[in-house]
């Protein structure tokens, strides 16, 4: 099986702009979660998506957004970017049954915001 | 009080030897557990789960759960350069009415040839 994977692997974008995150989990995973990883404050939850509706919510302010569509690809926005926004995102798939099911971790999209 | 904690380190530890990473948590009703590795540059991947008090072994490693005392642990028999990597513990707990996956900062470990 393909395991999960994200576009663009890298993005360099300006204090301000939107950026828009793609996430395809592996074959069958109904559950996709999103989270941010910085040197200061590690991995951190953003969202949970399950059958095209947050399940599960992180601590970040409502610029962060996602959504997830019937093949349960999944986008995340986040809108007015900030320099503390560069981060690495990654988003985790499983089968989606029960939260506690073992997630499993594309490569990372990189976000540089200058 | 952090959710999940564990020590930074770096833990370094000689080629061949136990490395020994700990974790504690502060949600008493969480009832998963897991360990993933993360190589510098490189998403985590998951190494261990465990749901069950006591100990659980799959080849080098073993993870230890203590629920009483909210602690859990790894262990990695006859550690290789190839081990060297940032550990993180997670935990399924409940914040704000859902429940999410909390990873502690991570344990740095480098294994010396």
């Amino acid at each position: 099986k393909a395991g999960v994977t994200q576009t663009p692997r890298y993005l360099i974008k300006t204090r301000g702009q939107q950026v828009t995150l793609s996430c395809s989990p592996i074959s069958g995973h109904r559950s996709v979660s999103w989270y941010q990883q910085t040197p200061g404050q590690g991995l951190q939850f953003l969202f949970e998506y399950f059958s095209e509706t947050q399940r599960n919510k992180g601590n970040f302010p409502g610029r962060f957004s996602g959504r997830q569509f019937s093949n349960s690809r999944s986008e995340m926005n986040v809108s007015t970017l900030e320099l503390g926004d560069s981060a690495l995102y990654l988003c985790a798939s499983s089968s989606g049954g029960r939260v506690q099911e073992t997630q499993y971790f594309g490569p990372g999209t990189r976000l540089l915001v200058l | 009080q952090k959710e999940v904690e564990q020590n930074s380190g770096p833990l370094s530890v000689p080629e061949g030897a136990i490395a020994s990473l700990n974790c504690t948590y502060s949600d008493r009703g969480s009832q998963s557990f897991f360990w993933y590795r993360q190589y510098s540059g490189k998403s985590p991947e998951l190494i261990m789960s465990i749901y069950s008090n006591g100990d659980k072994e799959d080849g080098r490693f073993t993870a230890q759960l203590n629920k009483a005392s909210q602690y859990v642990s790894l262990l990695i028999r006859d550690s290789q350069p190839s081990d060297s990597a940032t550990y993180l513990c997670a935990v399924i707990g409940w914040g704000q009415g859902a429940q999410k996956l909390v990873f502690g900062q991570g344990t740095r470990l480098t294994i010396n040839p």
